[in-house]
């Protein structure tokens, strides 16, 4: 079953603007990880936030976690053609010693 | 590109048949994985591996069986291929731990008809 699901399913931006895609999930978690899938290859880790913290960066990348709330927040800034892509999250289940699990993804076009 | 490989990258199969995918790694991680990827559904995984000749079913494991006998190899084998094993297949690995960053092949797409 998914633990975590992406929002929205697509989105289609403008180059330049800033594209945020969201992600719940539904048990508590020891980290919540981001991933980035071009067409036609597989997922390429983007960036992992841990449970304790509640933002972080990476380049272009803004990350926010919210466990109240069982949310997380994937923010792109000044977007280009070359982010499109679609973009994974990714939970581990706090409570087991279990592999990730995957939401459905946001398909994100950015438009030149 | 983390060294993982995965052979074939496309093959045509018809039911009923048996399919052995193969994933290789060269970065002596301990941890392998297989996931399925088909649209409406993301990722899933099927199985995976926390050490040479230690596996274990994922959330879609039925009609899938592996066998992990070294550690840079991991094999994934549809015994009776169906046509709703139809997908593109993914084999990933990670080092430390399950919550570790994950490094992915480029996928297998499979077509059973």
């Amino acid at each position: 079953s998914q633990q975590g699901e992406e929002d929205p399913q697509a989105l289609s931006i403008q180059e330049g603007e800033n594209a945020t895609m969201n992600c719940s999930y539904k048990t508590s978690i020891n980290n919540l990880q981001w991933y980035r899938q071009n067409s036609g290859r597989g997922l390429v880790h983007l960036i992992l936030i841990r449970s304790n913290e509640r933002e972080k960066h990476s380049g272009r990348l803004r990350v926010t976690l919210d466990t109240s709330k069982k949310s997380s927040s994937l923010l792109i800034t000044a977007s280009r053609a070359a982010d499109t892509a679609s973009y994974f999250c990714a939970t581990d289940v706090r409570s087991g010693n279990t592999p990730l699990v995957f939401g459905k993804g946001t398909r994100l076009s950015v438009i030149a | 590109d983390a060294g993982i490989t995965q052979s074939p990258r496309h093959k045509v199969t018809e039911t009923g048949t048996p399919v052995t995918l193969r994933c290789h790694q060269t970065e002596n991680h301990r941890y392998m994985y297989w996931y399925r990827q088909d649209p409406g559904h993301g990722l899933r995984l099927i199985h995976y591996s926390y050490g040479v000749k230690d596996t274990d079913k994922g959330e879609v494991s039925d009609g899938y069986s592996v066998s992990r006998s070294k550690t840079e190899d991991f094999l994934l084998t549809l015994e009776s291929a169906t046509s709703s094993q139809t997908s593109v297949y993914f084999c990933a690995i990670s080092d430390r731990d399950y919550n570790s960053p994950l490094h992915f092949g480029n996928g297998t797409r499979l077509t059973v008809t």
